[in-house]
């Protein structure tokens, strides 16, 4: 069964910075692109970042381009997402998800003086 | 440029069938989208993939009532038979520049 589970969510003040993990099981984590998408209070859901199973290609929403970094550790079946000079419109939830077509539970982000 | 389009609302009676549509921007009715679910208080789920010629790739455990359909550059997903867990933000999306999920179609099953 593939299972995506997020962690490091959190509150963190304007211009502060957190890093996202999502450990992954049951599939061959090396074989496949990852994305995080994210979703803020009350709105739709917002592609943020992607990358391809090599980490050969990276790609970047342009409301996040420059502040946050994708990475992933095949070793450890885990994909990250470092946040960087974080704003009050990054608050959302977080989710990991495989192709889209398996989705984590989510991790809340808050960015709040 | 790559967007998709939804309607904000839709509603229909318990039992009854409905099709939510999703359309492409001009030049890219080739394209092929994925529906998702959320319902309230829960995290996305993917129903299926559709393509251009309606053909759809169901996920893990999803109902034969959910089914995919294709016309131009609308991409269809209806619902026979509604029940109350039906209720729910239905999202497309689709890959390319951006991969752009739509706004969200709020379905109420009255």
């Amino acid at each position: 069964e593939v299972q995506l589970v997020e962690s490091g969510g959190g509150l963190v003040k304007p211009g502060g910075s957190l890093r996202l993990s999502c450990a992954a099981s049951g599939f061959t984590f090396s074989s496949f692109e990852l994305n995080w998408v994210r979703q803020a209070p009350g709105k739709g859901l917002e592609w943020v970042s992607s990358i391809t199973s090599s980490s050969s290609l990276i790609y970047y929403a342009d409301s996040v381009k420059g502040r946050f970094t994708i990475s992933r550790d095949n070793a450890k079946n885990s994909l990250y997402l470092q946040m960087n000079s974080l704003r009050a419109e990054d608050t959302a939830v977080y989710y990991c998800t495989r192709d889209f077509a398996y989705w984590g539970q989510g991790t809340l982000v808050t960015v709040s003086s | 440029q790559l967007v998709v389009t939804q309607s904000p609302s839709a509603s229909a009676s318990l039992g009854a069938s409905v099709k939510l549509t999703c359309t492409l921007s001009s030049g890219h009715s080739s394209y092929a989208i994925a529906w998702h679910q959320q319902q309230p208080e829960k995290g996305p789920r993917y129903l299926m993939k559709v393509n251009s010629d309606g053909s759809h790739i169901k996920g893990d455990g999803v109902p034969d009532r959910f089914s995919g359909s294709s016309s131009g550059a609308e991409r269809y997903l209806t619902i026979s038979g509604l029940q109350s867990e039906d209720e729910a933000d239905y999202y497309c999306q689709t890959w390319g520049t951006g991969t752009p999920f739509g706004g969200g179609t709020k379905l109420t099953v009255l």
